[in-house]
């Protein structure tokens, strides 16, 4: 079984500064993982995902994630953040790792805010 | 345009009046989800649906009901809704029905519901 866990809440950065919101999930074999961005009164949408290959993934919006398989972990990471960032970010893995289940396990979320 | 709609977008209902929140998505997409999001606690799987006539309980299909009549619709029904219940509704569906190896997700407008 899987659980996922974002260790940041709330986020407060400075335009310009840069970004890395940590994940971590449980499942030991192999997995996808997700990260979405949820803008203010908007729906959840995909900023990137990882299957297999490399493990930098590069996103939408200037967004990249690097997944560590020896940490567990799929931090999502920005160079320079702007003020349209703000958003909550999720993280989420399936259930099972690869999805076969059919059921996404979310983290909690971290709102991140960017001061201008 | 590619979409997920969901109907009522926001809702105020007395405890024990049941309602149906409708989900509909025009993609011809196999797999169809619900979930909730509460602060603190991040996006909560209710129940998904693999495909037409198969669904699934997820995390929390406690004083919920769905059901998968046809492919492009999905509809949560709260057949005795409770304070509890009060939240913020997402759909959400998928190409693949084998969960997320090939596919994303794509999310609706949300559906905001307060219990009385």
């Amino acid at each position: 079984a899987q659980s996922v866990s974002q260790h940041n809440h709330h986020v407060i950065l400075s335009e310009a500064a840069s970004l890395e919101l940590g994940c971590n999930y449980s499942y030991g074999g192999t997995v996808n993982l997700f990260w979405y961005v949820q803008y203010p009164g908007q729906h959840l949408q995909l900023l990137l995902k990882y299957f297999s290959g490399d493990p930098l993934v590069k996103g939408i919006k200037g967004f990249e994630a690097e997944f560590i398989k020896s940490k567990f972990s799929f931090n999502l990471r920005k160079p320079s953040v702007q003020w349209s960032d703000t958003a909550e970010y999720f993280c989420a893995a399936p259930y099972d790792g690869s999805g076969n289940t059919g059921k996404l396990i979310f983290g909690q979320g971290t709102t991140l805010q960017v001061k201008p | 345009e590619a979409q997920v709609t969901q109907n009522p977008r926001y809702l105020i209902t007395v405890t024990g009046k049941k309602l149906t929140v409708t989900c509909s998505q025009n993609m011809n997409h196999e797999y169809m989800s619900w979930y909730r999001q509460d602060p603190g606690l991040g996006l909560r799987q209710i129940y998904y649906s693999m495909n037409v006539e198969v669904t699934d309980k997820g995390d929390v299909p406690e004083g919920y009901k769905v059901s998968r009549k046809e492919k492009r619709n999905f509809p949560l029904i709260l057949e005795s809704p409770s304070p509890n219940q009060t939240s913020l509704y997402f759909c959400a569906s998928s190409l693949s029905s084998g969960g997320y190896g090939t596919g994303e997700l794509f999310f609706g407008e949300g559906s905001r519901l307060t219990v009385l």
